[in-house]
Protein backbone atom coordinates (compact mmCIF):
# COMPACT_ATOMS: atom_id res chain seq x y z
CA UNK A 1 0.00 0.00 0.00
CA UNK A 2 1.17 3.88 -0.78
CA UNK A 3 -0.22 5.21 2.21
CA UNK A 4 -0.84 8.76 2.30
CA UNK A 5 0.62 10.39 -0.90
CA UNK A 6 1.38 14.34 -1.22
CA UNK A 7 1.56 16.44 -4.53
CA UNK A 8 3.91 18.25 -4.86
CA UNK A 9 7.12 18.30 -2.63
CA UNK A 10 7.89 21.52 -3.47
CA UNK A 11 6.36 24.29 -4.84
CA UNK A 12 7.44 28.26 -5.11
CA UNK A 13 4.03 30.37 -5.50
CA UNK A 14 4.09 34.37 -6.46
CA UNK A 15 1.91 36.50 -3.87
CA UNK A 16 -2.07 36.19 -4.63
CA UNK A 17 -1.38 32.98 -7.04
CA UNK A 18 -3.23 30.04 -6.33
CA UNK A 19 -2.89 26.31 -5.99
CA UNK A 20 -3.83 23.10 -4.54
CA UNK A 21 -1.86 20.57 -2.67
CA UNK A 22 -2.93 16.95 -3.18
CA UNK A 23 -3.47 14.67 -0.84
CA UNK A 24 -4.91 10.93 -1.09
CA UNK A 25 -5.35 7.31 0.77
CA UNK A 26 -5.74 4.27 -0.28
CA UNK A 27 -6.52 2.61 3.39
CA UNK A 28 -9.94 3.84 3.17
CA UNK A 29 -9.43 5.78 6.38
CA UNK A 30 -12.50 7.73 7.18
CA UNK A 31 -10.60 10.71 8.69
CA UNK A 32 -8.02 13.35 7.21
CA UNK A 33 -6.29 16.03 8.40
CA UNK A 34 -4.28 18.77 6.98
CA UNK A 35 -1.44 20.18 8.95
CA UNK A 36 1.15 22.64 8.17
CA UNK A 37 4.98 23.20 10.02
CA UNK A 38 6.91 26.45 10.15
CA UNK A 39 10.51 26.41 10.36
CA UNK A 40 11.62 24.71 14.16
CA UNK A 41 7.80 24.83 14.97
CA UNK A 42 5.55 22.12 15.45
CA UNK A 43 2.57 21.32 13.62
CA UNK A 44 -0.63 23.11 13.46
CA UNK A 45 -3.79 21.87 12.32
CA UNK A 46 -5.71 23.53 9.15
CA UNK A 47 -8.42 21.69 8.31
CA UNK A 48 -9.55 18.17 8.78
CA UNK A 49 -12.81 15.73 7.95
CA UNK A 50 -14.26 12.82 9.23
CA UNK A 51 -15.63 11.74 5.96
CA UNK A 52 -17.20 12.12 2.92
CA UNK A 53 -19.05 15.54 2.41
CA UNK A 54 -17.43 16.70 6.00
CA UNK A 55 -14.84 19.40 6.61
CA UNK A 56 -14.09 21.68 9.60
CA UNK A 57 -11.70 24.05 10.40
CA UNK A 58 -8.85 23.32 12.95
CA UNK A 59 -6.53 26.08 14.64
CA UNK A 60 -5.32 27.95 11.62
CA UNK A 61 -7.78 27.91 8.89
CA UNK A 62 -7.43 31.16 7.71
CA UNK A 63 -6.46 31.39 3.74
CA UNK A 64 -7.45 27.78 3.07
CA UNK A 65 -10.33 25.65 2.11
CA UNK A 66 -10.55 22.29 1.27
CA UNK A 67 -13.02 19.41 0.38
CA UNK A 68 -13.91 15.93 0.89
CA UNK A 69 -15.55 14.37 -2.32
CA UNK A 70 -13.96 10.79 -1.67
CA UNK A 71 -12.80 8.83 1.16
CA UNK A 72 -9.46 8.95 -0.84
CA UNK A 73 -8.94 12.09 -1.59
CA UNK A 74 -8.75 15.15 0.97
CA UNK A 75 -7.14 18.57 -1.22
CA UNK A 76 -6.00 21.72 0.41
CA UNK A 77 -6.97 24.90 -1.79
CA UNK A 78 -4.78 28.18 -1.21
CA UNK A 79 -6.79 30.81 -3.06
CA UNK A 80 -4.47 34.19 -2.79
CA UNK A 81 -0.93 32.71 -1.51
CA UNK A 82 0.30 35.10 1.00
CA UNK A 83 4.20 34.79 2.14
CA UNK A 84 2.60 33.54 5.85
CA UNK A 85 1.80 30.21 3.91
CA UNK A 86 5.23 29.59 3.37
CA UNK A 87 4.98 26.58 5.27
CA UNK A 88 5.85 22.93 5.04
CA UNK A 89 2.11 21.00 4.89
CA UNK A 90 1.81 17.65 5.92
CA UNK A 91 -1.67 15.37 5.43
CA UNK A 92 -2.74 12.67 7.82
CA UNK A 93 -5.16 10.04 8.13
CA UNK A 94 -6.59 7.74 10.31
CA UNK A 95 -9.49 5.20 9.89
CA UNK A 96 -11.71 6.99 12.74
CA UNK A 97 -13.04 6.67 15.95
CA UNK A 98 -13.66 3.11 17.93
CA UNK A 99 -10.13 2.62 16.98
CA UNK A 100 -7.00 3.74 18.73
CA UNK A 101 -4.29 3.11 16.00
CA UNK A 102 -1.92 5.39 14.78
CA UNK A 103 -2.24 8.01 11.95
CA UNK A 104 -0.36 7.81 9.13
CA UNK A 105 1.29 11.17 7.78
CA UNK A 106 2.11 11.94 4.19
CA UNK A 107 5.42 13.13 3.29
CA UNK A 108 4.67 16.61 3.36
CA UNK A 109 4.57 19.56 0.75
CA UNK A 110 7.11 22.58 0.89
CA UNK A 111 5.84 25.69 -0.58
CA UNK A 112 7.39 28.91 -0.80
CA UNK A 113 5.68 32.09 -1.16
CA UNK A 114 7.79 35.07 -2.81
CA UNK B 1 -7.74 19.80 24.32
CA UNK B 2 -5.75 18.46 27.21
CA UNK B 3 -2.53 19.39 27.09
CA UNK B 4 0.64 17.79 27.06
CA UNK B 5 4.42 19.09 28.63
CA UNK B 6 7.98 17.60 27.43
CA UNK B 7 11.11 18.70 28.00
CA UNK B 8 12.45 20.88 25.57
CA UNK B 9 15.61 18.17 24.32
CA UNK B 10 17.28 15.54 25.62
CA UNK B 11 20.77 14.09 24.78
CA UNK B 12 21.63 10.10 25.04
CA UNK B 13 24.46 7.95 23.98
CA UNK B 14 24.57 5.68 21.25
CA UNK B 15 23.17 2.20 21.99
CA UNK B 16 22.54 3.35 25.70
CA UNK B 17 18.48 3.42 26.65
CA UNK B 18 16.10 6.64 26.35
CA UNK B 19 13.35 7.59 28.77
CA UNK B 20 11.52 10.60 27.15
CA UNK B 21 8.97 11.86 29.96
CA UNK B 22 5.76 13.69 29.18
CA UNK B 23 3.24 14.97 31.79
CA UNK B 24 -0.43 15.26 30.95
CA UNK B 25 -2.09 16.08 34.36
CA UNK B 26 -5.50 16.67 32.66
CA UNK B 27 -6.13 13.62 30.93
CA UNK B 28 -9.36 12.77 30.55
CA UNK B 29 -10.61 9.01 31.53
CA UNK B 30 -10.52 8.41 27.54
CA UNK B 31 -7.91 10.06 26.06
CA UNK B 32 -4.99 7.88 24.54
CA UNK B 33 -1.68 8.50 25.01
CA UNK B 34 0.06 8.68 21.71
CA UNK B 35 3.57 9.03 20.93
CA UNK B 36 5.37 10.29 16.90
CA UNK B 37 8.21 11.12 16.29
CA UNK B 38 9.73 13.24 13.61
CA UNK B 39 13.01 12.87 11.64
CA UNK B 40 14.37 15.42 10.28
CA UNK B 41 12.62 17.06 6.85
CA UNK B 42 10.02 14.02 6.97
CA UNK B 43 6.80 13.78 8.02
CA UNK B 44 5.47 12.40 12.04
CA UNK B 45 5.74 8.74 12.41
CA UNK B 46 3.57 6.89 15.04
CA UNK B 47 5.64 5.31 17.46
CA UNK B 48 3.32 3.86 20.30
CA UNK B 49 0.07 4.41 21.75
CA UNK B 50 -1.41 3.44 25.37
CA UNK B 51 -4.23 4.08 27.38
CA UNK B 52 -3.81 2.35 30.96
CA UNK B 53 -1.72 -0.61 31.02
CA UNK B 54 2.07 0.06 29.66
CA UNK B 55 2.55 -1.00 26.08
CA UNK B 56 5.68 -2.58 24.14
CA UNK B 57 6.06 -2.76 20.70
CA UNK B 58 9.46 -2.92 18.00
CA UNK B 59 9.62 0.44 17.76
CA UNK B 60 9.42 1.48 21.65
CA UNK B 61 7.56 0.87 24.70
CA UNK B 62 5.16 2.70 26.93
CA UNK B 63 5.21 3.19 30.56
CA UNK B 64 2.26 4.89 32.12
CA UNK B 65 1.56 6.24 35.50
CA UNK B 66 -1.16 4.96 37.60
CA UNK B 67 -3.16 8.40 37.52
CA UNK B 68 -2.12 8.71 33.98
CA UNK B 69 -0.98 12.05 35.12
CA UNK B 70 1.96 11.31 32.82
CA UNK B 71 3.72 8.83 31.12
CA UNK B 72 7.48 7.98 29.49
CA UNK B 73 8.38 6.42 25.99
CA UNK B 74 11.88 3.97 26.44
CA UNK B 75 13.78 3.67 23.64
CA UNK B 76 15.73 0.78 24.73
CA UNK B 77 19.16 1.13 23.04
CA UNK B 78 19.39 4.06 21.30
CA UNK B 79 21.08 4.31 17.97
CA UNK B 80 21.75 7.71 15.58
CA UNK B 81 18.59 7.29 13.66
CA UNK B 82 16.39 7.75 16.62
CA UNK B 83 17.85 11.36 16.62
CA UNK B 84 14.25 13.20 16.23
CA UNK B 85 11.87 15.47 17.47
CA UNK B 86 9.42 13.04 19.74
CA UNK B 87 5.79 14.51 20.28
CA UNK B 88 3.36 13.07 22.95
CA UNK B 89 -0.43 13.90 22.55
CA UNK B 90 -3.85 12.91 23.48
CA UNK B 91 -6.34 11.84 21.66
CA UNK B 92 -9.77 11.69 22.44
CA UNK B 93 -11.66 8.82 22.39
CA UNK B 94 -15.67 10.22 23.28
CA UNK B 95 -18.13 9.67 20.32
CA UNK B 96 -18.39 12.64 18.57
CA UNK B 97 -14.62 13.25 19.10
CA UNK B 98 -12.73 14.08 15.85
CA UNK B 99 -9.52 12.50 16.96
CA UNK B 100 -7.77 15.43 16.02
CA UNK B 101 -4.12 15.60 17.32
CA UNK B 102 -3.03 18.61 19.12
CA UNK B 103 0.99 18.93 18.68
CA UNK B 104 3.16 20.97 20.99
CA UNK B 105 6.35 21.34 20.52
CA UNK B 106 8.09 17.88 21.29
CA UNK B 107 11.49 16.93 22.64
CA UNK B 108 14.21 17.66 20.25
CA UNK B 109 16.44 13.69 21.08
CA UNK B 110 20.35 14.19 19.69
CA UNK B 111 21.93 11.13 20.09
CA UNK B 112 25.50 10.92 20.42
CA UNK B 113 27.98 8.49 18.69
Amino acid sequence: NAGVTQTPKFRILKIGQSMTLQCTQDMNHNYMYWYRQDPGMGLKLIYYSVGAGITDKGEVPNGYNVSRSTTEDFPLRLELAAPSQTSVYFCASNPGLGTAGGYTFGSGTRLTVV
Amino acid sequence: DAKTTQPNSMESNEEEPVHLPCNHSTISGTDYIHWYRQLPSQGPEYVIHGLTSNVNNRMASLAIAEDRKSSTLILHRATLRDAAVYYCILRGREEGNTGKLIFGQGTTLQVKP
